[in-house]
């Protein structure tokens, strides 16, 4: 079955920086690959996402990528904001089913 | 919040008892999910469903079972707990014909005494 490997677990970046946080995915006939944003104690939330036909995909300051050569995804986020504090996981899906990544905190530091 | 809700919000309960979670949304989509996350695991899919009385097994699906006797309702049952069921579940809906969006409910806290 699928298999999704997300780093870092845990990423610090001063505000204003920009953060990266990488994921990989095993089965190459995984064709959509969301984002999600949870901040403590709330549901996560669907931030941006990306399907096997497309590169790149932007949204104001968020970014993703999709190399499916390498089976690799990526988030971008510029200019860090103390709100943008949260955990975000990656999740690969194929045939309705979604498996997730293990989570990256990141934190905003002032 | 896409019409989702979810039933207890909070359940303490004893190891050996059975436990039951709600899971409700109000925009008759087929496709929902039910979740448990923990430290370290992400999300991790217990049982789906595709449709009245059509569920699936996840990747974590041992010590649960599913219903969906209608389409706004998914329950989960826990027919023996156990304390290594303790977690915060989600429920989660797909919305929309050929679409991959997930949608998620507030989520219940089950600990397992």
């Amino acid at each position: 079955g699928e298999n999704v490997e997300q780093h870092p677990s845990t990423l610090s970046v001063q505000e204003g920086d920009s953060a990266v946080i990488k994921c990989t995915y095993s089965d190459s006939a995984s064709n959509y690959f969301p984002w999600y944003k949870q901040e403590l104690g709330k549901r996560p939330q669907l931030i941006i996402d990306i399907r096997s036909n497309v590169g790149e995909k932007k949204d104001q300051r968020i970014a993703v990528t999709l190399n499916k050569t390498a089976k690799h995804f990526s988030l971008h986020i510029t200019e860090t904001q103390p709100e943008d504090s949260a955990v975000y996981f990656c999740a690969a899906s194929k045939h309705q089913k979604l498996v997730f990544g293990q989570g990256t905190r990141l934190t905003i530091n002032p | 919040d896409a019409g989702i809700t979810q039933s207890p919000r909070h359940k303490v309960t004893e190891t050996g008892t059975p436990v039951t979670l709600r899971c409700h949304q109000t925009e008759n989509h087929r496709y929902m999910y039910w979740y448990r996350q923990d430290p370290g695991h992400g999300l991790r899919l217990i049982h789906y469903s595709y449709g009245v009385k059509d569920t699936d097994k996840g990747e974590v699906s041992d010590g649960y079972s599913v219903s969906r006797s209608k389409t706004e309702d998914f329950l989960l049952t826990l027919e023996s707990a156990t304390s290594s069921q303790t977690s915060v579940y989600f429920c989660a809906i797909r919305v929309g014909q050929g679409v991959d969006e997930q949608y998620f409910g507030p989520g219940t806290r089950l600990t397992v005494t």
